[in-house]
Formats: structure tokens, sequence, C-alpha cells
């Protein structure tokens, strides 16, 4: 059981260019999301969904977009690469949709993106 | 809307000191909340977390937080910190919406000197 999943761990990017970050979870989790975290900032939501087909934006969705696609798989796709976009990255997913159950996020490791 | 704020930015103790971090969050409803550890170089990892019932929660580790409705706040303890807990450590709470997002506090880093 791999959990989540992100590739890759590290990329550098010109300003201007585009990448998508890629996220998978092999655990039927319905929801997902993207966060990123930068200094002393803790971590800010980007995006998430709460089913295929289903996205919404969170705190900081400017320069980024998502798809969802299956339930396994969750890219953000960054179309003009800003240096404010350097940060790590961290997908995650969860189970439920009460908020009363016991439902933890799983993370992945990460991608550390720099944009230069 | 909510928010999550953490007191302590950067927290330097010796071991076998008491800890203390301290999170306020602001919002009026249900809410669950959560502490997250981060090690360096790793993903976040859940420490505990509260839905209901006792407001004293026990996680992994030895680590436990206190929930005070009154002062909207789950503060995180541990009697004696080893250097091995040194990490970065997030608040986060999660609101009633059935969206299941965490809203995180700003972190608090622990370095624990041996």
């Amino acid at each position: 059981n791999a959990g989540v999943t992100q590739t890759p761990k590290f990329r550098i990017l010109k300003i201007g260019q585009s990448m998508t970050l890629q996220c998978t979870q092999d655990m039927n989790h319905n929801y997902m999301y993207w966060y990123r975290q930068d200094p002393g900032m803790g971590l800010k939501l980007i995006y998430y969904s709460v089913g295929a087909g289903i996205t919404d934006k969170g705190e900081v969705p400017n320069g980024y977009n998502v798809s969802r696609s299956t339930t396994e798989d969750f890219p953000l796709r960054l179309e003009l690469a800003a240096p404010s976009q350097t940060s790590v990255y961290f997908c995650a997913s969860s189970p439920y949709i009460d908020s009363s159950y016991n439902s933890p996020l799983h993370f992945g490791n990460g991608t550390r993106l720099t944009v230069t | 809307a909510q928010s999550v704020s953490q007191h302590n930015h950067h927290v330097i103790l010796s071991e076998a000191a008491s800890l203390e971090l301290g999170c306020n969050y602001s919002y009026g409803g249900t809410v669950n909340l959560f502490w997250y550890v981060q090690y360096p170089g790793q993903h976040l990892q859940l420490l505990l977390k509260y839905f209901s019932g006792d407001p004293l929660v026990k996680g992994i580790k030895g680590f436990e937080a206190e929930f005070i409705k009154s002062k909207f706040s789950f503060n995180l303890r541990k009697p004696s910190v080893q250097w091995s807990d040194t990490a970065e450590y997030f608040c986060a709470v999660k609101g009633s919406s059935n969206t299941g997002k965490l809203i995180f506090g700003q972190g608090t880093t622990l370095q624990v000197k041996p």
C-alpha cells in the first residue's frame, strides 16, 4: 500500500514555464487536497476535490489549476511559473465526508519547486 | 472564516524540559482539531486529534493536547522532550463543512538540544 505518491520530488523551473505536479493515492479516498508550504506561513490550501469530477478553490488558488478525472489522481498544473510559486507542495487525501469521522489527512512526501 | 494561530514560531529547549505549544483558532461552530508533526525532510504526520468527548487527548510519542472551548485553544504539551522531538509542529482545524479541508497554523519549529 503506497499511500499518497507525489512526483517529482524536486524541480527547478524558469519563469514562464509550465509543469504538472503529479499526485496519486491508492487508498480509494474521495477527498484530495493540494497545499503549499512556505517558511513561517504554515500550509495554505490551493485546491481540493471531494470526488472525481469535482474540484474547488482553496485559500490561494491563483496561478494554479487542477483536475480530477479519476479517484486516484489529482494533478496540479502551473501554467506560467512565477518566483512567488517557489515552495514545497504537498498533496493529501482523506476518506470521509463527515467531519465527525476519524479522518486525518494522509500526506505525500512533497515536491520542492524552485522558480528562477 | 476559520483561522488558526500558533503563538510560538521557534522554540528551543534542552532535553527533559517540558513543552507547551500554543494554538488558538477562530470558528464559532463545532470543530475538529489536530496537531501534525513534520520531522526534517519528511511529510506531515498526525500526532493527535480531538473530535469530541474528553477534552484532554493523548497522542503518539507522549504528546497530549487539551481542548478548552471557552478559550478557543488546543495547546500541545509534553512533560519531557527528547532530541528526537526536534521538528516542526502544526495545529490545524476542520470545521463542520463537508469538504474535509483543514486550515493550518503557521507552524512552530521546535529545536531540542541534547
